[in-house]
């Protein structure tokens, strides 16, 4: 059966820490893990990974996959209290309409 | 990125009632779109993949005759809730997939939800 698992399913952090979110999945047929930021509504798309080895950044946040031991991890540096929400990890599993199965979810809390 | 509008984004119903939710890719056309269904504290559930100018494909255990979508352009989907009970009260979230000759290929924008009551 297809999964995805992330882990912690939830954080309470002080702004300016360094956190690190994790994602280990099982497809039958890989294809892309995507990384989601959902506040009070849409989940809004952060990263998509299809290869591994190579980090994708943007500002304070980046992501790399790693296919053999097929996990992501997503680091947050210097976080902020705007940073606080849930972050989902997401797999396409190679279905014809590019399908995703999601994880459950980390949410994350930052204190000022 | 791109932009998905979903509405209404909070709708309160009568139990028996029928609920139309729309969702519209505003900056792009979206040959494929997703309805999503989440509970508190949970992640989002497929319920079913809306392919414009064909039928919707359901996933298991997902009633196509209660949850009726409509894919009637490349822009626009419809998820019909009919005879809403209050079971079917959750948040539902659609999301638009980004076209294969995009930049951001083939990537789902998600819609901003609808919170449905059923009374």
């Amino acid at each position: 059966e297809d999964k995805v698992v992330q882990s912690p399913l939830s954080l309470v952090v002080h702004e300016g820490d360094t956190v690190t979110l994790n994602c280990s999945y099982e497809v039958t047929n890989f294809r892309s893990l995507l990384w989601y930021k959902q506040e009070k509504k849409a989940p809004t798309f952060l990263f998509m990974l299809t290869s591994s080895g190579i980090e994708k950044k943007s500002g304070r946040l980046s992501s790399i996959l790693d296919k053999k031991e097929l996990f992501s991890i997503l680091n947050i540096t210097a976080t902020q209290t705007g940073d606080s929400a849930v972050y989902l990890c997401a797999v396409d599993y190679g279905g014809s309409q590019g399908n995703l199965i999601f994880g459950k979810g980390t949410k994350l809390s930052v204190k000022p | 990125g791109a932009v998905v509008s979903q509405h209404p984004s909070w709708v309160i119903c009568k139990s028996g009632t029928s609920v139309k939710i729309e969702c519209r890719s505003l900056d792009f056309q979206a040959t494929t779109m997703f309805w999503y269904r989440q509970f508190p504290k949970q992640s989002l559930m497929l319920m079913a993949t809306s392919n414009e100018g064909s039928k919707a494909t359901y996933e298991q255990g997902v009633e196509k005759d209660k949850f009726l979508i409509n894919h009637a352009s490349l822009t626009l989907s419809t998820l019909t809730v009919t005879s809403a009970h209050p079971e079917d009260s959750s948040f539902y979230i659609c999301s638009a997939r980004s076209s294969p000759n995009r930049v951001d290929k083939n990537i789902q924008y998600f819609g901003a939800g609808t919170r449905l009551s059923v009374l």
